[in-house]
């Protein structure tokens, strides 16, 4: 059955440290995964998205993910995070055909501290 | 152009009655689908609709049902609400269905 497991439920860091959320997917075929981000009572917000081709992809707000076939991995980087960064992230994978449906990771809470 | 918008965002309602929300997608976006979100079940597809049509529905009880209308607008429909219905509910558009969904700002839903 088609999966995204977000190890990480709560991660903090430092303003100014590296970012990596990790997240990893189980489909059959090519997989169609993206990373949203969540703020306190809003929806999500598409950060970025992975289809095909290049496995290193660029999202907004200097957000980058690198699809890894061999670890079914998908994980999100940020050089640099900023206190405004502060939210929850998910993972998801797109399961399209019959279904075609998002399946969603159970979240990264993401605490930035000063 | 204008984003998913949601109404209302949000309602409060006692249980064992209905409720109706309301998603108006992006301009030119024909498919529709909605998720519910709680803290103790996550993100959870609800059902999808395209050109007026239910295409896939998730594994939510028959009290949950949904329509689309000709200009791409939907609604969903809770009956008999119940305490566990309380939830922030979803919606997404794309234009055709295909992988990248683009959400509204919700509407939550509590029930008493």
């Amino acid at each position: 059955a088609q999966s995204v497991t977000q190890p990480d439920i709560h991660i903090t860091v430092s303003e100014g440290a590296s970012l990596e959320l990790r997240c990893n997917y189980s489909y059959g075929a090519t997989p169609y995964l993206f990373w949203y981000v969540q703020s306190p009572g809003q929806g999500l917000q598409l950060l970025l998205k992975y289809f095909s081709g290049d496995t290193l992809v660029q999202g907004i707000k200097g957000f980058e993910a690198e699809f890894k076939r061999s670890q079914s991995s998908f994980n999100l980087r940020k050089p640099s995070v900023h206190w405004s960064d502060a939210a929850e992230y998910f993972c998801a994978v797109f399961t399209g055909g019959a279904t075609n449906k998002l399946i969603f990771g159970t979240g990264t809470l993401l605490a930035v501290q000063p | 152009k204008a984003g998913v918008t949601q109404t209302p965002r949000y309602l409060i309602k006692t249980r064992g009655q209905q409720v109706t929300l309301s998603c108006s997608p992006i301009s030119g976006h024909r498919s529709v689908s909605w998720y519910q979100q709680t803290p103790g079940q996550g993100l959870q597809f609800l059902f999808e609709y395209f050109s007026e049509t239910q295409r896939n529905k998730g594994n939510f009880p028959g009290r949950f049902s949904g329509r689309q209308f000709s200009n791409s607008r939907s609604e969903m429909n809770v009956s008999t609400l119940e305490l566990g219905d309380s939830a922030l509910y979803l919606c997404a558009s794309t234009i055709e269905g295909l992988g990248e969904q683009y959400f509204g700002p919700g509407t939550r839903l509590t029930v008493t």
